[in-house]
């Protein structure tokens, strides 16, 4: 099966920084989505981006298809941001998730 | 769009009882997802449907559990016989009737089972 790969594992940020997060995977993919899981368990849809590059507010993403890698950058990061973030990818309908990568923004 | 629900929230159970978990998708929405998520993982795919049809099950999907959506509409996860790695988050997700094979999923809350 794919297999998906995100990191840093684990990145702490003050307040106000920037960050990239990286997804790779295995396999042609399409369907690419990036998830956002706050304290409470809810997995919020950031981007659905099989390729190409989107923007919505402080947050980004970027995948290149060809190169089987996605990228997601997270701007003037606030504590609110905190987290987990999932990269996701599908051929067909069962999406295989990533580890993840838990932000924690300090104030 | 009032989101994907899911009910309860929370289930604790003793090891060997059956549980039963319903998810409702969004209203125009006719593909239906359950994942698996256990602590410090990411969600693991369990089963999908395409309006009432079962299409896709994963491996992971034990003979203890079976997934039902009997009009197309919401849909039900039950676990026989539940055993304490059955412990998890259970997720339910639902995407839009769209051309092609891939699509946006919008997820539930989930529901956080205990087994004893």
């Amino acid at each position: 099966g794919i297999q998906v790969e995100q990191s840093p594992p684990d990145l702490i940020l003050q307040e106000g920084a920037n960050s990239t997060l990286r997804c790779n995977f295995s396999d042609s993919v399409n369907n690419l989505q990036w998830f956002h899981q706050n304290p409470w368990g809810q997995l919020i849809n950031l981007f659905y981006i099989p390729s190409g590059t989107k923007q919505n507010g402080r947050l980004s993403a970027t995948t290149v298809a060809t190169e089987r890698y996605s990228l997601l950058y997270i701007s003037s990061s606030q504590t609110t941001d905190s987290g987990v973030y999932f990269c996701a990818v599908a051929i067909f309908r069962d999406m295989r998730f990533g580890a993840g990568t838990r932000l924690t923004v300090k104030p | 769009d009032t989101g994907v629900s899911q009910d309860p929230r929370h289930k604790i159970t003793k090891r060997g009882q059956n549980v039963t978990f319903r998810c409702d998708p969004i209203s125009e929405h006719n593909r239906l997802y359950w994942y698996r998520q256990t602590l410090g993982q990411g969600p693991e795919f369990l089963t999908y449907f395409q309006n009432e049809a079962q299409l896709e099950k994963s491996r992971l999907l034990s003979d203890r559990f079976s997934a039902e959506r009997p009009k197309g509409s919401f849909s039900t996860l039950e676990i026989q016989r539940t055993e304490q790695g059955d412990s998890a988050m259970y997720l339910c997700a639902s995407s839009p009737r769209r051309p092609g094979i891939s699509d946006t999923q919008y997820f539930g809350p989930g529901t956080r089972l205990t087994v004893l």
